[in-house]
């Protein structure tokens, strides 16, 4: 079966910019998850979703990021303004169900803000 | 809240020589327990989980609600184990990682 799909591989933007990535999870799986990476940490779920709803995004900063999956497909995740701080890799997972059987992940998106 | 803890970042190990992870977990409720590897160059990927009592790659890890723990262990080290290494506890609908360790094998 083909991967979860990510785009762009990298990405380097000035701060106060902003920027957008986009995710195409396996075929069939109804969960979609955003994971914050940053250097030396654990990933982070930015937010998660079943089809198209929303079911956790506790951890998004929503003054700056914002997700949408319209079609219960494919998903975009945007910063706006972005910060330094956000220099970090951005990666996307889905999963048949609720996640029981693990997550399949893509191959991340990495931004550096400078 | 759930939390994971992987007290090492670094771990050597020579190769042939037993390996052993440690996670510890904390959460209220029964959590499923995941272990991700990440190789150099690709990416993460899931290793194992508790449910299944699996061996893969002659990983194991026991499920231990005592001690609150999910420890990776390998008898004997192969230079292809050389990866990073996350536990992962799923509480809810909730997945949590822990800080990760770096294993390094000696040839």
């Amino acid at each position: 079966e083909a991967g979860v799909a990510q785009s762009p591989r990298y990405k380097i933007i000035e701060k106060r910019q902003s920027v957008a990535f986009w995710c195409n999870p396996i075929s069939g799986h109804a969960t979609l998850y955003w994971y914050q990476q940053i250097l030396g940490q654990g990933p982070k779920l930015l937010i998660q979703f079943q089809n198209n709803g929303v079911v956790d995004d506790s951890q998004l900063p929503k003054d700056r990021f914002s997700a949408e999956r319209l079609k219960g497909v494919d998903s975009t995740l945007k910063i706006q303004p972005a910060k330094l701080e956000d220099s970090a890799v951005y990666l996307c997972a889905s999963s048949w169900g609720q996640g029981r059987y693990g997550y399949t992940f893509g191959s991340g998106t990495r931004l550096t803000v400078v | 809240a759930q939390r994971v803890t992987q007290p090492e970042k670094l771990l050597s190990v020579f190769k042939g020589a037993p390996v052993e992870l440690k996670c510890n977990y904390s959460y209220s409720g029964s959590p499923e327990l995941f272990w991700y590897v990440q190789y150099s160059r690709q990416r993460l990927q899931l290793l194992l989980r508790h449910i299944s009592r699996e061996s893969i790659k002659g990983f194991t890890a026991d499920l231990n609600k005592g001690e609150t723990s999910f420890h990776l262990k390998k008898p004997f080290a192969q230079e292809e184990d050389s990866a990073m290494y996350y536990c992962a506890s799923r509480g809810g609908e909730k997945l949590t990682f822990g800080t990760g360790t770096r294993l390094t094998i000696i040839p």
